[in-house]
Order: structure tokens, then sequence, then C-alpha cells
């Protein structure tokens, strides 16, 4: 089974500065999905980024990018100019390729994203 | 829809009771999951439903959970004599074809006093 960790339960940052979250994963599989998503309090799950495994380039989505170490199982996100509504829990997920069934996606236990005004 | 619609946004129910919660999921999409979200934790998978296949069951925590869905349609997980560790946010997602992004929706808190 596939486990995914955050270690950093919360933090903290200063709007208009750079943030980065850690994750790492354990797998025996080669293939698969990694996700960050965020859920404000409305408590609602939504897709910040994602990463296929099969690829070396590393994903970015405007001010979010990640960095994907694979042979380290790791799977930063990197916020930059952080604004306030970037304020949330984040969780990192595993997903399986192909995908769906069993485990559907495997999450981290989040982290908690405080921006400073 | 326009997005995973689940209902009542809140519960609260006495313990002993039983509960049924609701996941409208987008309209099309084959696969709806339902994943679990006690305070302060990440999502624990509870079900997986892809299209007519047996549904996958794999994480339900015991026998009084059980969830149903009527073809790619409506999907009802109901919790059956109701204790205080089952409180938590129940969240459904669902997705084009099992494969593609989940879309989730706002969840239900549930608190059993």
């Amino acid at each position: 089974a596939q486990t995914v960790t955050q270690s950093q339960p919360e933090m903290s940052v200063q709007e208009a500065e750079t943030v980065t979250l850690s994750c790492t994963y354990d797998t025996s599989e080669s293939d698969y999905y990694l996700f960050w998503y965020k859920q404000p309090p409305s408590r609602q799950m939504i897709l910040v980024i994602r990463q296929e495994a099969y690829k070396q380039q590393n994903a970015t989505e405007n001010r979010f990018s990640v960095n994907f170490q694979k042979a380290a199982k790791s799977f930063s996100l990197k916020i930059s100019d952080s604004q306030l509504g970037d304020a949330a829990m984040y969780f990192c997920a595993y997903r399986s390729w192909p995908g769906g069934g069993a485990d559907g996606l495997t999450f981290g236990k989040g982290t908690h994203l405080i921006i400073q005004p | 829809g326009a997005g995973v619609s689940q209902s009542p946004s809140n519960k609260v129910t006495e313990k002993g009771k039983d509960v049924e919660l609701r996941c409208d999921p987008i309209s099309g999409h084959t696969a709806l999951y339902w994943y679990r979200q006690r305070l302060g934790q990440g999502l624990e998978f509870l079900i997986y439903f892809q299209g007519n296949s047996a549904p996958d069951k794999s994480g339900l925590p015991s026998d009084r959970f059980s969830a149903e869905r009527t073809g790619e349609s409506v999907s009802t997980l109901t919790i059956q004599r109701t204790q205080q560790e089952d409180s938590a946010v129940y969240l459904c997602a669902s997705s084009q074809d099992g494969e593609s992004e989940a879309f989730f929706g706002q969840g239900t808190r549930l608190t059993v006093v």
C-alpha cells in the first residue's frame, strides 16, 4: 500500500512571499500520479496541480509549481507571491496508474497554510 | 449538474440512530468515491463505484457502513447505529471515468452526540 507523509502540520508566510510545502511518499509502483489539493473553510477539495510520474518536467500552474524528485519520492509545492486567498489546508495525494479502483486517492494529513498580511 | 452536490451540509444525530448522506455526482461521471475526513486528518477512502461494476467496498470501516448507487447517478452512504467516532466530514467525489480528475463536493459534516 502507498503512504503519503506531510511533515509540516502548519506553515506561515508573509503575503507576497514564497512558501514551500513538503510531501514525501512511499510506493513500489513506477507509474502514478501526484496531486496537491487545497481545502478552504468551505471544505471543498480543489485541485491545485498534478504531476504524472513519467514526466520529468515539473508541473506549473501560474503561481504554483512543484519540485518532483522521483528517486527521492519527494513532491513539494511552491507557492510564489502568496496571497491571502491562498490560506487553506493543503493536501498532497497519490494515485496509482491506471487510476481509480481500490484506493482511489491516498492523502497525506495536510498542512495548514497561514498567510500573514 | 455543474458540480458535485452533497446533502445535507450538516447533520447532527443522536448516538444509535441511522443516517443517510446523499451525493449527486457531475452528470456523465461514471466513477464516484466516498471519503471520510476526521478532524485534523486527511481523507480516508471508503468506497468506489465505477459504472455498473460491483463497488469496491474495501475502505468501509465496519458493517454499519453501506453505500448504494443507482446506475451512474445519485449515491447514498448509510451509517447504521451511529457512534461518536463516526463524527467526521464525509466527502464525495466523481470523475469522468476513474482516470480523469476527481471533483469533490463540499461534504456533509456529521456530528454524533
